[in-house]
């Protein structure tokens, strides 16, 4: 079966300017997470969704926003750019709390 | 935000040797999981731990969770360069929290 899709895979961006990444989850998975993966802060956790709810949020100021659609697809959305939001933004699903993440391939997201 | 660590943060090794890496946890944890990260590429689950004292085998890989489910460890018999890659722990923690991951090198 596919894997997690993530679109686009890279994606230059202006401070100031914001962003729409995407993220179609495995068939049947129901939970997608998002995590930021910086060299210097490693994976850090953004978001959790499960059917459409937000389920758990990380520690990142409100410029970072998700949803969920009810196929399961997701978005996240960064406001206001600044050069430090520079990353690999990876999504992950699983068919829910306990089983394995399964992660896509990312967006590497460049503010200049 | 939160972090777990793990040591080392790096690994040299010859092709042939062993490598360990650790993590650790200040609280119970109800499961670990384990994550392989190619250079270059995405997360890429191993295997998960729940039971206190738990050992798994994966050909040269061998997963143990601690007696007190507050630490594990992932051992690699004879390394490969295949074996290559970023290690990371991921605790539970109402969301998974990885760890600081352990980077392996091989040399050939």
């Amino acid at each position: 079966k596919a894997g997690v899709t993530q679109t686009p895979r890279y994606l230059i961006k202006t401070r100031g300017q914001q962003v729409t990444l995407s993220c179609s989850p495995i068939s049947g998975h129901r939970s997608v997470s998002w995590y930021q993966q910086t060299p210097g802060q490693g994976l850090q956790f953004l978001f959790e969704y499960f059917s459409e709810t937000q389920r758990n949020k990380g520690n990142f100021p409100g410029r970072f926003s998700g949803r969920q659609f009810s196929n399961s697809r997701s978005e996240m959305n960064v406001s206001t750019l600044e050069l430090g939001d520079s990353a690999l933004y990876l999504c992950a699903s699983s068919s829910g709390v306990g089983y394995g993440y399964t992660f896509g391939s990312g967006t590497r997201l460049t503010v200049v | 935000g939160q972090q777990v660590m793990q040591i080392p943060q790096y690994q040299h090794v010859q092709e042939g040797e062993d490598f360990t890496t650790y993590c650790n946890s200040s609280t119970t944890l109800s499961n670990i999981q384990w994550y392989k990260q190619r250079p270059g590429g995405h997360p890429v689950f191993l295997i998960q731990l729940v039971k206190s004292g738990e050992v798994k085998k994966q050909k040269r890989l061998t997963f143990q969770f601690g007696e007190a489910k507050k630490n594990s460890s992932l051992h690699i018999t004879a390394t490969q360069t295949t074996d290559v890659g970023t290690y990371f722990c991921a605790l539970l923690y109402f969301r998974y929290i990885f760890g600081t991951g352990t980077r392996l090198k091989v040399l050939a």
